[in-house]
């Protein structure tokens, strides 16, 4: 079945402890994005990824890093995650851009106490 | 820059009736747009997109779309509401003057509830 895996799908740590959020697609998709989702904000993008070695920021790339190391994955790290990092998480992959639509994860809700 | 207008945060309707979510976009190119839903405790799924092609789009599930550019509207309406479309849905718009970040800007959600 064609995917997008994220983990964990729910997630509960304290203020400054490293945390990774994978994805992974079987899609062989060239193109990957994270979001996050906010009331009343809808989603917003954090980074995206064009292909393997190739990231860039979206619109709200504070606190957060990527990588693109294999096609099919495209970790996210918080390095010192803060209660604003509080927010439901997407992971999504496409052919190539936005244009063909996204194929999104099930999402993971992160909780920064 | 691009971005999405969806009127109404909140919208319910009668079993059987009509659904009608607004979405207004706004782009400096040929846009391509996008319906999402959203289950509770899903990821969205893609309901229909248009993509310069026919201006009246059909979906999954019923749902239809109609691009009017004259307006910059691409509002989503289905006949007769059941109570399984209770949802939040999602209006995107992608433009494809940034190659390599063609990325979707996504409207803040319409909450559908339907009502018995």
């Amino acid at each position: 079945e064609a995917q997008v895996t994220q983990n964990p799908r729910y997630l509960i740590t304290v203020t400054g402890k490293k945390l990774t959020v994978t994805c992974s697609q079987n899609m062989n998709h060239e193109y990957m994005s994270w979001y996050r989702q906010d009331p009343g904000l809808g989603l917003r993008q954090i980074y995206y990824s064009m292909n393997v070695e190739v990231t860039d920021k979206g619109d709200v790339p504070e606190g957060y890093k990527v990588s693109r190391k294999e096609k099919r994955n495209f970790p996210l790290i918080l390095e010192s995650p803060s209660p604003n990092q509080t927010s439901l998480y997407f992971c999504a992959s496409s052919p190539r851009g936005g244009n063909y639509g996204y194929t999104f994860g099930s999402g993971t809700r992160l909780t920064v106490v | 820059a691009q971005s999405v207008t969806q009127l109404g945060s909140h919208v319910s309707v009668s079993e059987g009736a009509l659904v009608l979510l607004r979405c207004n976009y706004s782009s400096s190119v040929p846009p391509y747009l996008f319906w999402y839903v959203q289950y509770p405790n899903q990821g969205l799924q893609l309901l229909l997109k248009y993509t310069s092609a026919a201006t009246l789009v059909k979906g999954i599930n019923g749902f239809e779309a109609e691009f009017k550019k004259s307006e910059t509207s691409f509002h989503l309406t289905k006949p007769s509401a059941h109570m399984s479309d209770a949802a939040e849905y999602f209006c995107a718009v992608s433009g494809n003057f940034n190659f390599g970040n063609e990325k979707l800007t996504f409207g803040t959600g319409t909450r559908l509830t339907i009502i018995p």
